[in-house]
């Protein structure tokens, strides 16, 4: 079952742009990650948000959680090459596994 | 180097063979994971064990099976009843405990191929 839905699927920007990605979701959540995964690779976590918490930090990352809402944004500012990758996010409703969104494909072009 | 592994990279089968995915992890985690990822799409979770000797299917379980016989290692295997194993596989491990969960690690994941 697939309990994050992502938007947009795909985005491409100029590299210096800001990128935002959101997430949304359908039951109540102990918290919410973000993952990154480039091409034919693993995934790497970015970023854990709590219930509890409404914004988190993290370099150039800022991950927002409205739990009213069940949703999450994910802003990468001064974009670059590097960041080009598919992200997704996973929620844990306390189950002991995560479940995963579909991703957004992100393509930052130089 | 602490991390998760797995093997083979890229693994090619013919229908009807069973084939088994290694994960191993030196990250002296409790929980391991298997997920299947097809293209364009999300991961799906195949099957999760939170202390050795114990694991639980996830979402989409039939046509594979599993051991936990070590904390270490979290074999996976993609019997011929799985009607269509051709995939991206992952592994990922974690810690586990009483607060919400822990970020997961990921390996980088094994194509299987079947034709």
């Amino acid at each position: 079952s697939q309990q994050g839905e992502e938007d947009p699927q795909a985005l491409s920007i100029q590299e210096g742009e800001n990128a935002t990605m959101n997430c949304s979701y359908k039951t109540s959540i102990n918290n919410l990650q973000w993952y990154r995964q480039n091409s034919g690779r693993g995934l790497v976590h970015l970023i854990l948000i709590r219930s509890n918490e409404r914004e988190k930090h993290s370099g150039r990352l800022r991950v927002t959680l409205d739990t009213s809402k069940k949703s999450s944004s994910l802003l990468i500012t001064a974009s670059r090459a590097a960041d080009t990758a598919s992200y997704f996010c996973a929620t844990d409703a306390g189950t002991g596994k995560l479940i995963f969104g579909q991703g957004t494909t992100l393509q930052v072009k130089p | 180097d602490g991390g998760i592994t797995q093997s083979p990279k890229y693994l090619f089968r013919k229908e009807g063979q069973n084939v088994t995915l290694s994960c191993e992890q030196n990250l002296n985690h409790d929980a391991m994971y298997w997920y299947r990822q097809d293209p364009g799409q999300g991961l799906r979770l195949i099957y999760y064990s939170q202390i050795v000797n114990d694991f639980q299917k996830g979402d989409i379980a039939e046509g594979y099976s599993v051991s936990r016989e070590k904390k270490e290692s979290f074999p996976l295997t993609v019997t011929s009843a799985q009607k269509n194993p051709t995939a991206f596989y992952l592994c990922a491990s974690s810690h586990t405990g009483t607060a919400s969960s822990y970020e997961q690690y990921f390996g980088p994941g094994t194509r299987l191929t079947v034709t």
